[in-house]
């Protein structure tokens, strides 16, 4: 069973470029995460799908943000208009929602590091 | 709204000593979910455990064990016989309504404890 996945690792951008990120979850898993992690702070999150619906955004979500998850299975998210603000690590999770003992776990990926010169 | 809060930002203390991590929590639901994260300094964090609001019962895995009181609000994590291994920072998280759909299913992570185990 592999773990999720995210590509790319790392990513340098100059400020006012778009750029999109990529995150397959673990297959079986029907919720995905995006959290936002800067350096010496915890997670935060940005948003969750169930299967391909939106169902939460968080206030840090600006208009610059938009994620998506079209056939239920990876997320693109993408930034428009970088901003040296936006300079962070981007971490993508997923569980399943069930009975089972492990339901609702959030596994995470390794992060895209990203970086707005 | 929901809040972790860490106090302990950094910890360090020698091999085979055991260490408490301390995690208060504030949440206005009944309901609510609490996560220990760990992660080490490749960067990926590792799911360590979930526990459910209404199962105060304290959970011990080999070194590792938990100690979840609900009438102080707090679910500390302690490491037995520390190990090198074992630096890194730690995060517990709370999730409320899990599966409800109705929202705050995100994880609130506290800002972490970097813990350093010397040698």
């Amino acid at each position: 069973d592999t773990g999720v996945s995210q590509d790319p690792r790392h990513k340098i951008t100059k400020r006012g470029q778009n750029v999109t990120f990529r995150c397959d979850p673990i297959s079986e898993h029907n919720r995905l995460y995006w959290y936002r992690q800067t350096l010496g702070q915890g997670p935060e999150f940005l948003t969750y799908f169930q299967n391909e619906a939106q169902l939460e955004k968080s206030r840090l979500l600006s208009d610059r943000f938009s994620a998506e998850r079209p056939k239920g299975s990876f997320s693109t998210l993408e930034i428009q208009r970088t901003e040296q603000g936006d300079s962070a690590m981007y971490l993508c999770a997923s569980s399943s929602q069930g009975e089972g003992l492990s339901s609702y776990e959030q596994y995470f990926g390794p992060g895209t590091r990203l970086t707005v010169t | 709204a929901q809040k972790v809060t860490q106090a302990q930002t950094e910890i360090s203390v020698v091999e085979k000593e055991d260490v408490t991590l301390d995690c208060v929590y504030e949440t206005r639901d009944t309901t609510y979910y609490l996560f220990w994260y760990k992660q080490p300094p490749s960067g990926e964090l590792v799911f360590l455990i979930r526990r459910n609001s209404f199962d105060e019962q304290n959970e011990i895995s080999g070194r590792y064990s938990w100690n979840f009181q609900k009438s102080t609000s707090s679910f500390n994590f302690t490491i037995t016989a520390s190990q090198v291994v074992d630096s890194a920072v730690y995060f517990c998280a709370l999730s409320e309504a899990l599966g409800s759909g109705g929202g705050a299913d995100g994880l609130t992570f506290g800002k972490g404890t970097h813990l350093i185990i010397q040698p």
